[in-house]
Formats: C-alpha cells, sequence, structure tokens
C-alpha cells in the first residue's frame, strides 16, 4: 500500500474553506485516494473517494492531478463540527475486503 | 448508509478479567470485518481480519490467543479480550463490508479501561 503524508495538524475559523492536501508519491496505478474523518471518541466515516481528476459530493471535494501524486480534500465553509481528524488512504484496490491502513491523519481545529 | 452498531460503547474491568465486544452489521450482510485498535492521539491500528465462517487473520504483533475473534454469522462479529491487562486499555473500533462494498462502515468504537 502506497505511503501518504499529511499535515499534522491545521487551524480554520468558521466559514473558510479548508484544503487539505495528502502526498503519495508511490501510489500505483489501481489505487483510488479515500478520506475518512474522525470524531473524538467514534468510529471513522467515509468522506469521499476518487481517482482522477475532481470528484465532489455534498460534503466535500477530492482534487486530484494527472499525475496522482497528491490530492487535496477540500471542505466548503467549515463550522466547529467540522473539527475532526481528517485520514488520506490510498489502496490497491481499496475495496471493502481490503484492509484500511491509517496514517497520522491531520487534526482540523476550527475555532469561531 | 450501512450501519455497524458496537456493544458496549464502554466497559470497565478488572485486570485479568475477560471482555467480550460485539460488532453487527444492522442493514447489510458483512462478509468481512475488521477490528482496530487506536490509542490515545494516535492512528487506528489493523488487529485482524475475518470473514465470515473463517478464521481471523491477524496482524503482526497480535497475539490471537488473547484477543479471540468470532465471525459465526453474517452479521455479527466478537473480539474477546482475554485475561486483560491495563495495557490492553485502549479505543476498539470494528468495520464491515458486504460482498459488493465498495467500502468499509465503521462501527462506533468500544472503550475499554482495564484497572
Amino acid at each position: 500500500l502506497a505511503k501518504t503524508t499529511q499535515p499534522i495538524s491545521m487551524d480554520s475559523y468558521e466559514g473558510q474553506e479548508v484544503n487539505i492536501t495528502c502526498s503519495h508519491n508511490n501510489i500505483a496505478t489501481n489505487d483510488y485516494i479515500t478520506w475518512y474523518q474522525q470524531f473524538p471518541s467514534q468510529g471513522p466515516r467515509f468522506i469521499i473517494q476518487g481517482y482522477k481528476t475532481k470528484v465532489t459530493n455534498e460534503v466535500a471535494s477530492l482534487f486530484i492531478p494527472a499525475d496522482r501524486k497528491s490530492s487535496t480534500l477540500s471542505l466548503p465553509r467549515v463550522s466547529l463540527s467540522d473539527t475532526a481528524v481528517y485520514y488520506c488512504l490510498v489502496g490497491v484496490p481499496l475495496s471493502g475486503n481490503t484492509p484500511l491502513v491509517f496514517g497520522k491523519g491531520t487534526r482540523l481545529s476550527v475555532i469561531a | 448508509g450501512a450501519v455497524v452498531s458496537q456493544h458496549p460503547s464502554r466497559v470497565i474491568c478488572k485486570s485479568g478479567t475477560s471482555v467480550k465486544i460485539e460488532c453487527r452489521s444492522l442493514d447489510f450482510q458483512a462478509t468481512t470485518m475488521f477490528w482496530y485498535r487506536q490509542f490515545p492521539k494516535q492512528s487506528l491500528m489493523l488487529m485482524a481480519t475475518s470473514n465470515e465462517g473463517s478464521k481471523a487473520t491477524y496482524e503482526q504483533g497480535v497475539e490471537k490467543d488473547k484477543f479471540l475473534i468470532n465471525h459465526a454469522s453474517l452479521t455479527l462479529s466478537t473480539l474477546t479480550v482475554t485475561s486483560a491487562h491495563p495495557e490492553d486499555s485502549s479505543f476498539y473500533i470494528c468495520s464491515a463490508s458486504g460482498a459488493y462494498q465498495e467500502t468499509q462502515y465503521f462501527g462506533p468504537g468500544t472503550r475499554l479501561l482495564v484497572l
């Protein structure tokens, strides 16, 4: 599984757009990129998954450049409730039957 | 989305006793379930993978005789921490997926405190 690197922590004010970038230089051809969100004392929650270009859902957008060596999770207009740890995962292939390898994640703190 | 529950949500036990944690998929059949452990301020670490009707596959460094995993049905997996010690105190999280699902759905976790 490709190794991922994310910032350890980020701070943001409410209402701002937050972009969290993840590096995965050794991503393989069949790898998908998936982001999870984890609140304190809860299990991780799936946010978004993509393979290339841009993916958008009701929660976030995921931008993946052509070389796929990095990806950016974009959270529009964050609120205090978005304070959580965000994990970037890369898998070959990332399916329900593949164990997930979590890195250290990015601890996002949203300030009023 | 698919719902996974865990019971109990938190448990306190004395050192030397055994604790059983249940993981249930409420609205789908989980052919595969995973058990993770998370210490404070750290990331999730995979402990084992279990497929329904088969023996669990444990990650390196995880004692299979200490952490007993049973996946006897398509909706239930159990993790039993045998002869628990204070260093076993942690947040235990399960995840589950069905045969054709492309992602895993996580339970809410169980916080274990061993005194």
